[in-house]
């Protein structure tokens, strides 16, 4: 079975900072892997995805993310934190693309 | 477009009592999905549906049950609630694309 884990269930940047959450994920074969975004009182967005095409992935809002195989990580990174970002950010992993795990989330906060 | 609407959006319920939840979807997805999301646990997944007339059980699928007589529609019922059914529960659909969430239904019971 796959699973995720994501790495510090808190994050606090300030902003302009470096944002980076860390996703490790455990599978038997190359797996579908996302990152969401949850806005408070919302559903969950999706940022971004890896279908092997590329192992960095461009997402929305200045995301993205580096598919390791060799480190089996997917960490979600954007260079500069806006104060629009604070929200919480699951990682999910999927072997079929249509069921997925989520990780247990990090929520982000960002000082002005 | 509304997307997935999930109804009610809030609800508090006694121990042992019973209620549905209703997802709708106008997007013809085939794939419908029912989460729970609960505090330092990510969400996890009760039942999904990879067409209509069918269900399947997910991680947690226990104290639930679902329907989807309709493409567009996948309900949600607790027969008989319990305290640790207490949760924010998340409808989501997809067809070739990536999931498309409700806003979720904050449920507690008492």
């Amino acid at each position: 079975a796959q699973s995720v884990t994501q790495l510090g269930s808190h994050v606090s940047v300030s902003e302009g900072a470096l944002v980076l959450l860390r996703c490790n994920y455990s599978s038997s074969v190359p797996p579908y892997l996302f990152w969401y975004v949850q806005y408070p009182n919302q559903g969950l967005q999706l940022l971004l995805k890896y279908t092997s095409a590329a192992t960095l992935v461009k997402g929305i809002n200045g995301f993205e993310a580096e598919f390791k195989k060799s480190e089996t990580s997917f960490h979600l990174t954007k260079p500069s934190a806006h104060m629009s970002d604070a929200a919480e950010y699951f990682c999910a992993v999927s072997l079929y693309d249509y069921k997925l795990s989520f990780g247990a989330g990090t929520t982000v906060t960002v000082r002005a | 477009n509304a997307g997935v609407t999930q109804t009610p959006k809030f609800r508090v319920l006694k121990t042992g009592q019973s209620m549905t939840l209703l997802c709708a979807q106008d997007m013809n997805h085939e794939y419908m999905y029912w989460y729970r999301q609960d505090p330092g646990m990510g969400l996890r997944l009760i039942h999904y549906s990879v067409g209509e007339g069918t269900t399947a059980k997910g991680e947690v699928p226990d104290g639930y049950n679902v329907s989807r007589l309709k493409k567009q529609n996948f309900l949600l019922g607790l027969e008989s609630a319990a305290p640790s059914q207490t949760s924010v529960y998340f409808c989501a659909s997809r067809g070739n694309s990536p999931l498309h969430f409700g806003n979720g239904t904050r449920l507690t019971v008492t």
